[in-house]
């Protein structure tokens, strides 16, 4: 039972660049969503899924895109990569709530943007 | 929006000592988790304590246990008998259970004494 798995674990960019973090969960889970986290700060929302084909933004979406063709993956996209966007990249998973709702995370990926 | 705050950016004590890391948070929910989340230098996110705000009792697990005191929206975390290995930044999170996962605090610094 791999949890929730992301690639690249490291990247480098250069400005005007896309590229796209992958997100991969096999835990059956309804909800995915992605985070950022910048020096000083806690983890803060990007976007999310409820589901397949059912996404929404966070507190910081600008400059990301995502879909969720299906329930295990939640891929995120920059589409032009700026030095802002230079952060530690973690993707989560969960099921509904319930009796023993829990929040799995992947092991990060470190985003730098020149 | 629910906020989370943690008052304390850096905690120090000795080897073998208790500390308690504090965290306050505000939502209009009553019904609602909250989790301490333990973040080595590896940045990896390790899942500390769950509370379920429904339960009056504190949650424990071995040497970490909570003061959950849901009027005063309190949440802190003890560590007792503080070892070299529970050095690293801890995050307290909130969430309503729904997809749009986490608000985290900015987190406290701990760091342990030999």
């Amino acid at each position: 039972n791999a949890g929730v798995t992301q690639t690249p674990k490291f990247q480098v960019l250069k400005t005007g660049q896309s590229m796209t973090l992958q997100c991969a969960q096999d835990m059956n889970h309804e909800y995915m969503s992605w985070y950022r986290q910048d020096p000083g700060m806690g983890l803060r929302l990007i976007h999310y899924s409820v589901g397949a084909g059912i996404t929404d933004q966070g507190e910081v979406p600008n400059g990301y895109n995502v879909s969720r063709s299906t329930t295990e993956d939640f891929p995120l996209r920059l589409l032009s990569a700026a030095p802002s966007q230079t952060s530690v990249y973690f993707c989560a998973s969960s099921r509904s709530r319930g009796e023993v709702y829990t929040i799995y995370f992947g092991e990060g990926s470190w985003l730098t943007v020149v | 929006a629910q906020t989370v705050t943690q008052s304390q950016p850096e905690m120090s004590v000795q080897e073998a000592e208790t500390v308690t890391l504090s965290c306050t948070y505000d939502t209009s929910e009553s019904d609602y988790y909250l989790f301490w989340y333990k973040q080595p230098p590896s940045r990896q996110m390790i899942l500390v304590i769950r509370q379920e705000a429904y339960k009056q009792q504190n949650a424990t697990e071995n040497r970490f246990s909570v003061n959950f005191q849901k009027a005063a929206k309190s949440f802190s975390l003890k560590i007792s008998d503080s070892q070299l290995g529970d050095a690293a930044m801890y995050f307290c999170a909130y969430t309503g259970g729904g997809a749009d996962g986490l608000t985290f605090g900015k987190g406290t610094h701990l760091i342990i004494q030999p």
